[in-house]
């Protein structure tokens, strides 16, 4: 089945440790998106790549930045997590942009920052 | 800019009871307009969508909202509550061309037995 896989489930890092999640995606869509959701919240956009072209939401912190190396990957770097930054990181993909395309999340990634 | 509002963060039913959760948006031109569903510690589930086409939508495991333009709103529904329908739902809108989908807060559904 076509899907978009996270990994690891649980991640559990050190205060200022960076940490790296993962994302793919057999859709073979053209965007692939993060969110943060922490607990009882609605999922907050942090970025999104269409194809290679990278977009940052205005209000994402700069502690977070994203790699995409090809089609089927994509990575979110916290480069020096705090105790803010735990939370439940959401990946999703769409066929393309517009208003409506349905996004398809992954089972996401629980951090812990001890 | 738009904007959804759900009305009520926890909604308790019987099970075999009427489901109605609540999604009131905000939207200066036609909006387009989701439900997903998340289970505990899992990602979010295309429930349906509105896309401008039939005002009433049906989507999967037996849900279905209805678009209503002069209430702006897009309430979930669902005949018969079951015990697998406890989660969290999530309203969301976007609008054409590249924006963000924006989701409400979410509503937690409880079933009780």
């Amino acid at each position: 089945d076509a899907m978009v896989i996270q990994n690891p489930r649980y991640q559990v890092t050190q205060f200022g440790k960076p940490v790296t999640l993962s994302c793919s995606q057999t859709l073979n869509h053209n965007v692939m998106y993060w969110y943060q959701q922490k607990s009882s919240q609605a999922p907050k956009l942090l970025f999104h790549y269409y194809d290679k072209d990278f977009n940052n939401e205005a209000d994402t912190p700069d502690n977070f930045q994203s790699r995409r190396p090809n089609t089927s990957f994509c990575f979110l770097d916290i480069r020096s997590p705090g105790l803010g930054d735990a939370a439940m990181y959401l990946c999703a993909t769409s066929r393309d942009l517009g208003g409506q395309e349905t996004q398809y999340f992954g089972p996401g990634t629980r951090l812990l920052v001890l | 800019a738009q904007s959804v509002t759900q009305l009520g963060s926890h909604v308790s039913v019987s099970e075999g009871a009427l489901v109605l959760l609540r999604c009131n948006y905000s939207s200066s031109v036609p909006p387009y307009l989701f439900w997903y569903v998340q289970y505990p510690n899992q990602g979010l589930q295309l429930l349906l969508k509105y896309t401008s086409a039939a005002t009433l939508v049906k989507g999967i495991n037996g849900f279905e909202a209805e678009f209503k333009k002069s209430e702006t709103s897009f309430h979930l529904t669902k005949p018969s509550a079951h015990m697998s329908d406890a989660a969290e739902y999530f309203c969301a809108v976007s609008v054409p061309g590249n924006t963000p989908l924006v989701f409400g807060k979410g509503t937690r559904l409880s079933v009780i037995a």
